[in-house]
């Protein structure tokens, strides 16, 4: 089975700076997708970005980016330029490849502070 | 526009009873998940129907039972409920294949006491 750790369970950054948060995931399998989402208190779970494992190119979205290392089964998210919205629980996710409806398997997420 | 809406939003009961949520998508999508959020934020998969159908139960007590009566719909119903299933529970949608993000509802935060 597969499984995500997330070793930080808290982090702070002052507003404007650049934090990364890690992620780590346990697999056999060479076809699948990585995850990012936050949670904000008001409870949605919102889809940060999305990493297909056989591309090489990490994924970016405006401030959001990771750094994907295949071999080392890493995954970290890194947010430049935080704002006070980035508060969050930011959670790490696995999801097999293929055509199949299998689910998104989660870290255990880290809580993500802004300092202004 | 609800992508996926749950109800209710938040549900407080007595140990012992039976309660539903409903779930609803709009996005097309043949796969419903739902999930449970524990008070340490930890997110498990409870159950996956796609079009209708079971595909996964992830060792959930039989007190809890998902019905699916179109593939845009799925409900859950907790039978005899117990303390310790206070949670958020989180509906979600996706399509089939790897690539597709899971889109969540809102969560219904379930109070037992």
């Amino acid at each position: 089975a597969q499984t995500v750790t997330q070793s930080q369970p808290e982090m702070s950054v002052q507003e404007a700076e650049t934090v990364t948060l890690s992620c780590t995931y346990d697999t056999s399998e060479s076809d699948y997708y990585l995850f990012w989402y936050k949670q904000p208190p008001s409870r949605q779970m919102i889809l940060v970005i999305r990493q297909e494992a056989y591309k090489q190119q990490n994924a970016t979205e405006n401030r959001f980016s990771v750094n994907f290392q295949k071999a080392a089964k890493s995954f970290s998210l890194k947010i430049s330029d935080s704002q006070l919205g980035d508060a969050a629980m930011y959670f790490c996710a696995y999801r097999s490849g293929g055509s199949g409806n299998t689910p998104l398997v989660f870290g255990k997420g880290t809580r993500l502070s802004v300092i202004a | 526009d609800t992508a996926v809406s749950q109800t209710p939003k938040y549900l407080v009961t007595q140990m012992g009873n039976d309660k539903s949520i409903k779930c609803e998508q709009n996005l097309g999508h043949d796969t419903m998940y739902w999930y449970k959020q524990d008070s340490k934020k930890f997110l498990k998969i409870m159950f996956s129907y796609n079009n209708k159908e079971l595909i996964i139960n992830e060792t959930v007590p039989n007190r809890f039972s998902p019905k699916s009566p179109d593939k845009a719909h799925l409900n859950l119903h907790i039978n005899s409920l117990e303390l310790g299933d206070s949670a958020v529970y989180f509906c979600a949608s996706s399509h089939p294949g790897g690539n597709s993000p899971l889109h969540f509802g809102n969560g219904t935060r379930l109070t037992v006491t």
